[in-house]
């Protein structure tokens, strides 16, 4: 079955620091996403990316965050100046085309920022 | 008012009871929606669509009622491997984002 890769799996950053987490969403999808997820609350949207520009973000999303797809199959969420309230675990998924298609999620970057 | 709504449980219920969750959303908008599933520190798991005739894949039943806008998730003989956290999903439109509910949290006790 096809699935989302992300690295790192466990990512450790001092406060400040840039970090980028990867994902390689599967390889037929034309629609990408990052979500985060704080430690014991829900899933939420940051981006959503389609040919090759930002389609919507939610206002958690700000000018700390940027994402990338520099090649045919890596697609990046880039964090400036990390901070400590970025401790999350950050979900890339991709979807294809159809009402009813329901996302992939990769299994997850945990970002510590200390 | 919470875009999407789930209580959080716990539902703790033995192996073999059949077991219901209601979820609702705001938006009269909102036009495909989800159910997924979510292990402790894992990424949510695509369990199923949910359509407007209502559905069901095996064990799990789902149904949507448009006029009172929730869906519901049945799931009947219950296994412990059903100890999840199960999360209620709705799109508004396009394919650009969903927005997720906190999820109801179910523990299949032996």
């Amino acid at each position: 079955e096809p699935e989302v890769t992300q690295t790192p799996s466990h990512q450790v950053t001092q406060m400040g620091q840039e970090v980028i987490l990867r994902c390689v969403p599967i390889s037929n999808h034309l629609y990408f996403y990052w979500y985060r997820q704080i430690l014991g609350q829900k899933v939420e949207f940051l981006v959503s990316f389609y040919n090759n520009e930002i389609s919507e973000k939610s206002e958690i999303f700000d000018d700390q965050f940027s994402v990338e797809r520099p090649d045919g199959s890596n697609f990046t969420l880039k964090i400036r100046s990390t901070k400590l309230e970025d401790s999350a675990m950050y979900f890339c998924a991709s979807s294809g085309i159809g009402r009813n298609y329901g996302y992939t999620f990769g299994s997850g970057t945990r970002l510590t920022v200390v | 008012r919470k875009e999407v709504e789930q209580d959080p449980g716990p539902f703790n219920v033995p192996e073999g009871a059949t077991v219901a969750f209601n979820c609702t959303y705001s938006n009269s908008a909102s036009q495909s929606f989800f159910w997924y599933r979510q292990d402790c520190r894992k990424e949510p798991k695509l369990l199923m669509s949910v359509y407007s005739s209502g559905n069901e894949d095996g064990r799990f039943t789902a149904q949507l009622n448009r006029a009172s806008q929730y869906i519901s998730l049945l799931i009947r003989d219950s296994k412990l491997s059903d100890s999840a956290t199960y999360l209620c999903v709705v799109n508004e439109g396009g394919y650009q984002k969903v927005t997720f509910g906190t999820g109801t949290k179910l523990q299949v006790i032996p």
